[in-house]
């Protein structure tokens, strides 16, 4: 079956430390992925597809289909980074989301 | 190959007109799908396209909404009469065939804002 699974609800890190956010996949074929982010009372953005493969505010996501996950990586937290972060992947054509994890960056 | 192609990038129209969003999809691929990304709420999907047939719209709405793929010329998505509501970021996709295996490419997205 098709899921997203993000482990952690939430995660808390220092500013200035590194940032990972876990994101595991099970898919057959060769899946299409996002991350979205979504800021306290703001709508949902999308903030990196791995099909893109770009850096976005300071954030990288590279897909490991060994390990069939989509971690999203920053080497430096920033206090504006505090948000809730989702995974998504695109099954066929619908798409499948992670539950979320809340990140929060300690002063 | 210059990937799936999407205009107009931003759109704005006023209350009661039409919005005519098209997509060209990447050389090579029949299969077109069309998903909305609403305010809080994430993408979601709204039709599935083939050349010249609608495979899936359970994700369209009722009324005002209509999906097309002729068999020369991009996709279209037209919305009729916008309301404020319908002021979203339109994404379409296509890929050369259903399933795994066939990867979905998305377009850069058109932003529809509904004055």
């Amino acid at each position: 079956a098709q899921r997203v699974t993000q482990p952690e609800k939430l995660l808390s890190v220092f500013k200035g430390a590194p940032v990972e956010l876990k994101c595991n996949y099970s898919y057959s074929g060769s899946p299409e992925l996002f991350w979205y982010v979504q800021y306290s009372r703001q709508r949902l953005q999308l903030l990196l597809r791995h099909i893109s493969r770009e850096s976005i505010k300071g954030f990288t996501a590279d897909l490991n289909k060994g390990e069939t996950s989509f971690h999203l990586k920053k080497p430096f937290a920033q206090e504006e980074d505090s948000a809730m972060y989702y995974c998504a992947l695109v099954s066929d054509y619908q798409l499948i989301w992670g539950a979320g994890t809340k990140l929060i960056i300690k002063p | 190959n210059a990937g799936v192609m999407q205009n107009p990038r931003h759109l704005v129209r006023r209350r009661g007109q039409e919005a005519r969003l098209r997509c060209s999809p990447m050389k090579g691929h029949s299969h077109v799908y069309w998903y909305r990304q609403l305010p809080e709420e994430g993408l979601k999907f709204m039709v599935y396209l083939q050349k010249e047939n609608i495979i899936d719209e359970s994700g369209m709405p009722k009324e005002r909404f209509s999906a097309e793929f002729p068999k020369e010329g991009p996709s279209i998505l037209r919305i009729q009469q916008v309301v404020r509501g319908d002021s979203a970021a339109y994404f379409c996709a296509s890929s050369p065939g259903r399933g795994s295996g066939n990867t979905i490419y998305f377009g850069e997205g058109s932003w529809l804002t509904v004055v």
